[in-house]
């Protein structure tokens, strides 16, 4: 079965601290992973996904397989990185199925 | 470009009805994939269509059902609404099938009382 961990709801740190959103995930083939990210009152939108090998926003995140994890790390974090922060899967059936984890709120005190 | 759009915005409804919720793709897309998302809880996948054919289906009873249209459009219809079917239904598109990323939708706010 795939399932997606995001062991804690909410993530609170201050500006210009680090940042680190955990996710982990359980799947017996190659799995692909992505980051969404909700901002207030938007629509929910793709943030990376690690095939690409980006740093979007200053964010990066990298797949450890031998860890079944792939956290959204950023080394300092900015007020408007406040948000909804998803970690999802998806397997041999495409991108258009994705498993979601259920979220962690990052909220970033001035 | 507008994005992906749903219709309506929020409906309430009671139990025993049934609703029809609906989803335009992005210009060019072809791949719609449908998501219940419970408050509190991440998306959950429903369906996905493809060339207006279904290819996906997650773990949703048979009163969940969808079609896809010759113009891309989608439906999806859920009969004898029970109270936890409350939820905010989201609707995403992609170009093809595969690992195209997904273009989300506001989605559309569903209330059972």
């Amino acid at each position: 079965a795939q399932r997606v961990t995001q062991p804690e709801k909410l993530l609170s740190v201050f500006k210009g601290a680090p940042v680190e959103l955990k996710c982990n995930y359980s799947y017996s083939g190659s799995p692909e992973l992505f980051w969404y990210v909700q901002y207030s009152r938007q629509r929910l939108q793709l943030l990376l996904r690690h095939i690409s090998r980006e740093s979007i926003k200053g964010f990066t995140a990298d797949l450890n397989k031998g860890e079944t994890s792939f956290h959204l790390k950023k080394p300092f974090a900015q007020e408007e990185d406040s948000a909804m922060y998803y970690c999802a899967l998806s397997g041999e059936q495409g991108a258009q199925k994705l498993v979601f984890g259920q979220g962690t709120r990052l909220t970033i005190n001035p | 470009d507008a994005g992906v759009t749903q219709s309506p915005t929020h409906l309430i409804k009671t139990r025993g009805q049934h609703v029809t919720l609906r989803c335009s793709p992005i210009s060019g897309h072809k791949s719609v994939s449908w998501y219940q998302q419970v408050l509190g809880q991440g998306p959950q996948f429903i369906f996905q269509y493809y060339e207006k054919e279904e290819r996906g289906r997650g773990n949703f009873p048979d009163r969940f059902s969808a079609r896809q249209f010759p113009n891309y459009s989608s439906e999806l219809n859920v009969n004898a609404l029970l109270l936890g079917d409350s939820a905010l239904y989201l609707c995403a598109s992609s170009l093809v099938r595969g690992n195209q990323p997904q273009h989300f939708g506001d989605g559309t706010r569903l209330s059972i009382l």
